[in-house]
């Protein structure tokens, strides 16, 4: 079945504690990104990675890295949480840069305290 | 600024009334639209796109969407609406030389029995 996982689903945290939300998908496609959902904003980029080794900030890359060393895989990582960041995280890919379908994982819902 | 607009943050309709949902963008030139829905705990679906051509388009779960150029406007309709449908639905545009979607702020769907 074709998919985007994400791990965990819900995390609790504390300040400053580093933290990795990983993603994977199994379609081999090329494109992956990283979007925030806040009450009122909708859908915010962070990140996204037209390809192995090849990433690029979104909208809102501040307090976030990315990695892509493999095609299936781009973790999202907090190297130091603040409680700004506690939103409802997605993990979405496509097969090309023009987004012509995204598919989303189910969100991963982080508290930073 | 480019931007997404819905107007709308809740609507109530009753099973079997019509719907119509709203959503403007901004921008000179006709941008990729996107309509997507996010049920309760869930990632994102894609309901349906309009990149070019005849300016209704079909999508599925019985969803239909119309671009009007002259009002920047790509509003999703469904002629009868079902107890399932109630989500949160979201409207998204790829504006040229960006490759990331904007989405709106998104519209919540409550349907009544």
């Amino acid at each position: 079945e074709a998919q985007v996982t994400q791990n965990p689903r819900y995390l609790i945290t504390v300040t400053g504690k580093k933290l990795t939300v990983t993603c994977s998908q199994n379609m081999n496609h090329e494109y992956m990104s990283w979007y925030r959902q806040d009450p009122g904003l909708g859908l915010r980029q962070i990140y996204y990675s037209m390809n192995v080794e090849v990433t690029d900030k979104g909208d809102v890359p501040e307090g976030y890295k990315v990695s892509r060393k493999e095609k299936r895989n781009f973790p999202l990582i907090l190297e130091s949480p603040s409680p700004n960041q506690t939103s409802l995280y997605f993990c979405a890919s496509s097969s090309s840069s023009t987004n012509e379908k995204l598919f989303f994982g189910s969100g991963t819902q982080l508290s930073v305290l | 600024a480019q931007s997404v607009t819905q107007p709308d943050i809740h609507i109530t309709v009753s099973e079997g009334a019509s719907l119509e949902l709203r959503c403007n963008y901004s921008y000179g030139a006709t941008p990729y639209l996107f309509w997507y829905v996010q049920s309760p705990g869930q990632g994102l679906q894609l309901l349906l796109k309009y990149f070019s051509g005849d300016t209704l388009v079909q999508g599925i779960k019985g969803f239909e969407a119309e671009f009007k150029r002259s009002q920047s406007s790509f509003n999703l309709r469904k002629p009868s609406v079902h107890w399932s449908d109630a989500a949160e639905y979201f409207c998204a545009v790829l504006y040229t030389g960006r490759r990331a979607l904007t989405f709106g702020s998104g519209t919540r769907l409550q349907v009544q029995p």
